[in-house]
């Protein structure tokens, strides 16, 4: 089964890029990297995910190791809006596996 | 893209007694899932929900304690039996569209006292 880690907390001045790094040494081939994030307790919202490539879209871009086994998700300018927990999930067929999340902190 | 909501968004409920959580989504999804939130912590999986068949559970979860139902592809239902404490939690239900991506509901607060 897939284990995900992640740091426990980052800070981020406002305006400079975030780079949120996630460990998944024992993902599968078939298993997709997710990430969300979670603001006050609300439900997670979803950000991007990838299989293999780099992928990019208007919140974020994730980097994905060629050997799979790592991940980083970029939020390229961050707001103070973006202070959340981030979480990075592995997602199979019938599996889900979530990080313990890191509690990102966006610095005025 | 799904939109998923939950019914109750939160309740206190005595111990000893059960609460049915409802999710609906507005599309259908291929998958629903069930999960946990204790307090500070990550979410943990409580069990996959499968249309017309029992539910699928992960290590540490029984279906006598979270009997799940789903009758159809937008709609389940999750039962946290014989409440304590320590079932004090928030539960979130999610969706799994064709494409892969995962929708969450915003969450029930559950307070057991």
């Amino acid at each position: 089964d897939a284990k995900t880690t992640q740091p426990t907390s980052m800070d981020c001045a406002e305006g400079r890029a975030a780079n949120l790094p996630c460990n998944h040494s024992t993902i599968s081939g078939n298993e997709y990297v997710y990430w969300y994030r979670q603001i006050h307790s609300q439900g997670p919202q979803y950000i991007i995910h990838g299989l293999k490539n780099n992928e990019t879209n208007e919140m974020a871009s994730l980097i994905i190791t060629e050997d799979r086994k790592s991940s980083t998700l970029i939020l390229p300018h961050a707001t103070l809006r973006d202070t959340a927990v981030y979480y990075c999930i592995v997602i199979g067929y019938q599996k889900v596996t979530f990080g313990t999340g890191t509690k990102l902190q966006v610095i005025p | 893209s799904a939109v998923i909501s939950q019914k109750p968004s939160r309740d206190i409920c005595q111990r000893g007694t059960s609460l049915t959580i409802q999710c609906q989504v507005d599309s259908q999804v291929t998958m629903m899932f069930w999960y946990r939130q204790q307090p500070g912590q990550s979410l943990t999986l409580i069990a996959t929900a499968n249309q017309g068949s029992e539910a699928t559970y992960e290590s540490g979860f029984v279906i006598d304690k979270f009997p799940i139902s789903r009758p159809n592809l937008t709609f389940s239902t999750l039962t946290v039996s014989n409440m304590s404490p320590e079932d004090s939690s928030i539960y979130l239900c999610s969706g799994k569209d064709r494409d892969g991506e995962q929708y969450f509901g915003p969450g029930t607060r559950l307070t057991v006292t």
